[in-house]
């Protein structure tokens, strides 16, 4: 079974400041995909990255994946209220992209106004 | 466009009660999947299929049948519901697999077992 652990578990951050989240494994992915998910809702899509070493930015956001495609970080600069939510990694199976996509155990962010 | 639609949205169940949980996609996606999600966990995958007629097991498949007998529909049936089936269920749809392939999630299922 791959396993994708993400740091921290909890994060709650003043208005403005900066912040990162990881997400780590021992397994390859093909792709790496983040996620947000807001209380009552599903998940959303924010980001894929699918090549070793990919930078994607997303207005305050900025995703990487890991040289090795084991891993991946989420920053975000300045961050605001409407940032708040649980955010979850997803990593594609090595042959079939997300036909079985293996979950993060998420990071709930709490920005204080 | 309703997207991934998922009924009921809370549900409470007596211990060995059976019951149906609905899916339903208007994206004409061929890949569906059922994940549980626990705090701490993530989500879990726990049927999938790729295609009408076609069914596979995820991660935490016991205790749970599916059918996919269209390719709108993909209801997840609790056989004999348990206290550790308490928890969210989520319901999601995509193209066929593939690495750029985003997965589209109904707004869940809140599922109390007593």
């Amino acid at each position: 079974t791959q396993l994708l652990e993400q740091s921290p578990q909890f994060l709650s951050i003043q208005e403005g400041e900066n912040l990162t989240v990881y997400c780590n494994s021992s397994s390859v992915f093909s792709s790496l995909q983040w996620y947000r998910q807001e209380p009552g809702e599903g998940p959303v899509l924010l980001v894929t990255v699918v090549t070793g070493g990919e930078v994607k930015k997303l207005k305050r956001l900025t995703f990487q994946f890991g040289d090795a495609r084991k891993d991946s970080s989420l920053h975000i600069t300045a961050a605001q209220p409407g940032d708040t939510g649980l955010y979850l990694c997803a990593g594609g199976a090595s042959n079939f992209g997300n036909e079985k996509l293996t979950f993060g155990t998420g990071t709930r962010l709490t920005i204080i106004p | 466009n309703a997207g991934v639609t998922q009924t009921p949205k809370f549900q409470v169940l007596k211990t060995g009660q059976s019951m149906t949980l609905q899916c339903a996609q208007d994206m004409n996606h061929e890949y569906m999947s059922w994940y549980r999600q626990d705090p701490g966990m993530g989500l879990r995958l726990i049927h999938y299929s790729v295609g009408a007629g076609i069914t596979d097991q995820g991660e935490v498949p016991n205790g749970y049948n599916v059918s996919r007998s269209t390719t709108e529909d993909f209801p997840l049936r609790l056989l004999s519901a348990a206290p550790s089936q308490t928890s969210v269920y989520f319901c999601a749809s995509s193209y066929f697999p593939g690495p750029n392939t985003e997965a589209f999630f109904g707004q869940g299922t809140r599922l109390t077992v007593v």
